[in-house]
Parts: structure tokens; C-alpha cells; sequence
């Protein structure tokens, strides 16, 4: 069965240090990958996605995410992380079959002054 | 504006009492969802359609119903709500390739 796994509960970064998410999929065929963000008491933004190609790809907000089908893996990166980047952050595969989006447990992301 | 709207945003009710919230999209998406997002378990799809008279079950289908007449809008039901079935829902809808586009949430208590 598909699956997505972020190992990461909390997460507690500097402001303008790195930020690294991690991300792994359980996906029979080639996956489509994406990665949300929600900000408190908002919904779920689409910050990118997956489909095939460039295994690096671009998002808003200055974020990018790296597949790696060898590792089963699409961890999410940003260079410098600012203040307003404090949120909980899904990781989620697409069944293309069936159109259904199977989210990771979420990493909530901290930022210190 | 691409959205997707969901009414009402918050609601409170009683134990048995029907209810309706709906969704609607105005992207012409195939693809629609709810979610129920709650503490310490993420988010849970509850019903999808993948096009008009198209719906199957989620993950965590007990104690709700769909519809999808029109491609554009999807309303979760719930016959008789019972208070575990308080949580904040979300609503979406994507394109078959599409990255998904989410309502704002239907925070919804039973008491």
C-alpha cells in the first residue's frame, strides 16, 4: 500500500539558517510528489510538485525538493529560512489511478529569533 | 480568482442533527476531496470523486455521505453527526495531474 512517512514531528530552526524536511514514499509505480504547507488556523498551499524530469524542483516561497527515487525520498529545502516560515509542512504521493492524495503525518516547523 | 469555497466555515451543532457542508470549485477540476484534519493524526480522506457520479470511499468514510451532480460542487453530508466526528474538514479539488487546490477548513463541533 502507498504511504508516506515524515520522521520529523518538530523541527526547530534559527532564522536564516537551512532548513531540511524529510519526506520517503512507499509507491509501487513512479510517483507524483508534492509538499503543502499550512499556516495556524489556514488551509493547506501547494508550495511544489513532482511529476517527472528535473529531479530538483522549484516552489513558491523560495523552497525546492530533491527526488531521489533510490532513497524513496523528496526532502524539501530551503537556504535561509525567515520568521513567517513557522508552520506544519504535508508531504503527500498521488495515486494516479484513483486521483487519491495520501499525506505524511506533517513536520511542524519552528523558527527562532 | 481560482478557489475553492466551503460553507459554512464554522459550525456547531447537536448529536443526530443532519447537516450539510458544502464545496465548491471554479477551476472545472475532475478531482475532488475531504479531508478531516485532526490533533496527532494528520489528515484523513474521507470520501473522493474522481468526476461527476464518480465517489468512493476514503480512508474514514463511517458516518458520511457525498454527491457529485455537478462537476463543480461536492458536499460532504452527515446523516446524524455524533461527537467524534468533531474535527476542522478541508475540501479539495485538483486537476488529474494537478497539485490540488484546498478550501479554508469547516471547523465543525458536536456536541
Amino acid at each position: 500500500a502507498q504511504s508516506v512517512t515524515q520522521p520529523d514531528i518538530h523541527i526547530t530552526v534559527s532564522e536564516g539558517a537551512s532548513l531540511e524536511l524529510r519526506c520517503n514514499y512507499s509507491y509501487g509505480a513512479t510517483p507524483y510528489l508534492f509538499w503543502y504547507v499550512q499556516s495556524p488556523g489556514q488551509g493547506l498551499q501547494l508550495l511544489l510538485k513532482y511529476f517527472s524530469g528535473d529531479t530538483l524542483v522549484q516552489g513558491i516561497k523560495g523552497f525546492e525538493a530533491e527526488f531521489k527515487r533510490s532513497q524513496s525520498s523528496f526532502n524539501l529545502r530551503k537556504p535561509s529560512v525567515h520568521w513567517s516560515d513557522a508552520a506544519e509542512y504535508f508531504c503527500a504521493v498521488d495515486n494516479y489511478n484513483t486521483g487519491k492524495l495520501i499525506f505524511g503525518q506533517g513536520t511542524t516547523l519552528q523558527v527562532k529569533p | 480568482e481560482a478557489q475553492v469555497t466551503q460553507n459554512p466555515r464554522y459550525l456547531i451543532t447537536v448529536t443526530g442533527k443532519k447537516l450539510t457542508v458544502t464545496c465548491s470549485q471554479n477551476m472545472n477540476h475532475e478531482y475532488m476531496s475531504w479531508y478531516r484534519q485532526d490533533p496527532g493524526l494528520g489528515l484523513r480522506q474521507i470520501y473522493y470523486s474522481m468526476n461527476v457520479e464518480v465517489t468512493d470511499k476514503g480512508d474514514v468514510p463511517e458516518g458520511y455521505k457525498v454527491s457529485r451532480k455537478e462537476k463543480r460542487n461536492f458536499p460532504l453530508i452527515l446523516e446524524s453527526p455524533s461527537p467524534n466526528q468533531t474535527s476542522l474538514y478541508f475540501c479539495a479539488s485538483r486537476a488529474r495531474a494537478g497539485g490540488g487546490v484546498f478550501g479554508p477548513g469547516t471547523r465543525l463541533t458536536v456536541l
